[in-house]
This record gives structure tokens, sequence and C-alpha cells, in this order.
């Protein structure tokens, strides 16, 4: 089983550009989340989706949308990227209530 | 705002020293999970211990909760090489997680 794979790996922006980062799980989890990894932080949640069509926002949702197209697929679009966005972004996914999360392997933005 | 703060932010032993990391978290939790992460990569769930547990072991892992204190323990036994990551503890409550900072483990040859 693949698990959460994100796509890109790797993306470099320019300030005010826009850009999608796709995240699909084979593991039919109810819920999703995005997350953002910054240097010396831990995880800060970004929006989540505690099943399909429904969407909240987490701590750090500004300058970010999310999209929860079904069951196994979870976009965060950044419409107008900023440096602050800078960041390492990560998937999850976990079946639903309390319980392990499943992590993608990150996708790493830097905006110029 | 973070919930869980690990403690130390550094640790560096030697292989097969046994290696402690501590949370502290806040407010009241349904349970309390370990993840570890490799550098450059995802994070991997280690173990979950309820709050209702004292104590859990998962093969060289053992986890303590303290629900009086708000905290909880990680202990690594017989470190290894490949157990070098950071490490990090999350708070699970209301169905979402929150975080700590995290500990960087280094184990030396």
């Amino acid at each position: 089983n693949a698990g959460v794979t994100q796509t890109p790996k790797f993306q470099v922006l320019k300030t005010g550009q826009s850009m999608t980062l796709q995240c699909a799980q084979d593991m039919n989890h109810n819920s999703m989340y995005w997350y953002r990894q910054d240097p010396g932080m831990g995880l800060r949640l970004i929006y989540y989706s505690a099943s399909e069509g429904t969407t909240d926002k987490g701590e750090v949702p500004n300058g970010y949308n999310v999209s929860r197209l079904n069951k196994r697929e979870f976009s965060l679009r950044l419409e107008s990227a900023a440096p602050s966005q800078t960041s390492v972004y990560f998937c999850a996914s976990r079946s639903g209530g309390p319980g392990e999360l499943f992590f993608g392997e990150g996708s790493r933005l830097t905006v110029l | 705002s973070q919930q869980g703060e690990e403690d130390p932010q550094a640790l560096s032993i030697q292989e097969g020293e046994n290696a402690t990391m501590n949370c502290s978290y806040k407010t009241s939790i349904n349970n309390l999970q370990w993840y570890r992460q490799n550098s450059g990569r995802g994070l991997v769930h280690l173990i979950l211990i309820r709050s209702n547990e004292r104590e859990k072991h998962s093969g060289r892992l053992r986890v303590t909760l303290d629900t009086s204190k708000k905290s909880s323990s990680l202990l690594i036994t017989a470190s290894r090489a490949a157990d070098t990551a950071s490490y990090f503890c999350a708070t699970d409550s209301n169905y979402q997680l929150i975080w700590g900072a995290g500990t960087k483990l280094i184990i030396k040859p």
C-alpha cells in the first residue's frame, strides 16, 4: 500500500504565485489533515477534514484554502504565496476519532 | 499554540545507553501519542497511551503517562544508531492533535 502520497515533493515559488499541494490516501480513512512544520517548532495544523464533505480551520489557516475532493483526496491551495509560507507541509490521515495518524513524506516549499 | 512541550530539546548519548524524553501538556486529553521523524522524512507513529493508562510498552519503547502532572515520558532502551531522529509527542483531544517542538536524539557509535 502507498499510504499517504503527497505531490509535489519540492517546489519553489515567487511571491504572489499560486499553487496547489495534492494529497491522496488509500487507507479508506475518514479524516485528513494539513500541517506545516517550521524549524524548531512542532507541527501546526492548517486545515482538517473530519469526513468527506467537511473542512475546518486549524491553528494557522490564513493564506490557505483546502478542498476535500472525495474520500481519498485533500488538497491545499496557496492563492498568493508569501515568504512566510516557506515551510515543509505534511498531509496526514486517520480512520476517524482518536488514534494514530499516518503521514506523507512532506512537500518542501520555498517562496522567494 | 503548542500544547506539548518536550524536554530536553536535544539529547546525545552513546549507542547502547537508554534515552529518556519528557513531554508536558496543559489541558485534558483522550490520549497522548509519540512519533519519530527521521531527517527529511514524514512522521511515523510509535505508540499511543490512553488517558486511563499509566504505562505502555512496545519493543524497546516504554511510555508512561501521569495525568495528575500532565506529563509523559518516552524511554528507549539499548539505543541503536538507527534511533537517531527527532521525537514528538502529540496530545489528542477534541479529535485534533496538538504537537510539541520535539526532542532531537543523536546516538553516537
